[in-house]
């Protein structure tokens, strides 16, 4: 098993553009998560999802979209990128809420 | 008041040290409770669940009281290998995962 994947490792964006971040879990896990880290910050939620076609709100979820058609995807879209998105993001997966694994991360500068 | 508090330390402290975490959540209905690790510039991996009853995994100590709505971690006998964040998780009665914002240990020869 792969775990979870994100990609891409690492972006730098222009203030105003787009861009998805993409993640990948291979376990079946129905819980699947993504967070933002803030240097010398712990983790804030933005989106979670309990299933295919089910997304709910975390914690920071403004300039965020996601979306969940798939059991093994969860894509993270920001829409009119901004300096203050400017983080690493975390994407997680686990089985009905238990024990979360996280992917590696990607890192996101907005310039 | 945030939904988990943890103390960000730094804790520094020599190899061969005792030394405790302590982590405070808000939310009563909070279902599950986990302790993460996150080394510099890498994911958070889970350390240990914490059960009711407390629980023990080799140098690690995990406790709860759910009346107190608190939760520690207890590191015998520092490694320079535990050098990292330890980060106190919680799972509420919503299914999203709460992070406190991690307290970082430094263990020193």
């Amino acid at each position: 098993n792969a775990g979870v994947t994100q990609t891409p490792k690492f972006r730098i964006l222009k203030i105003g553009q787009s861009m998805t971040l993409q993640c990948t879990q291979d376990m079946n896990h129905n819980y699947m998560y993504w967070y933002r880290q803030d240097p010398g910050m712990g983790l804030k939620l933005i989106y979670y999802s309990v299933g295919a076609g089910i997304t709910d709100k975390g914690e920071v979820p403004n300039g965020y979209n996601v979306s969940r058609s798939t059991t093994e995807d969860f894509p993270l879209r920001l829409e009119l990128a901004a300096p203050s998105q400017t983080s690493v993001y975390f994407c997680a997966s686990s089985y009905r809420g238990d024990r979360g694994f996280f992917g590696p991360g990607t890192r996101l500068t907005v310039l | 008041r945030k939904e988990v508090e943890q103390d960000p330390g730094p804790f520094n402290v020599p190899e061969g040290a005792t030394v405790a975490f302590n982590c405070t959540y808000s939310n009563s209905a909070s279902q599950s409770f986990f302790w993460y690790r996150q080394d510099c510039r890498k994911e958070p991996k889970l350390l240990m669940s914490v059960y009711s009853s407390g629980n023990e995994d080799g140098r690690f100590t995990a406790q709860l009281n759910r009346a107190s709505q608190y939760i520690s971690l207890l590191i015998r006998d520092s490694k320079l290998s535990d050098s990292a964040t330890y980060l106190c998780v919680v799972r509420d009665n919503n299914n999203d995962m709460r992070f406190g914002a991690g307290t970082r240990l430094t263990v020193k020869p």
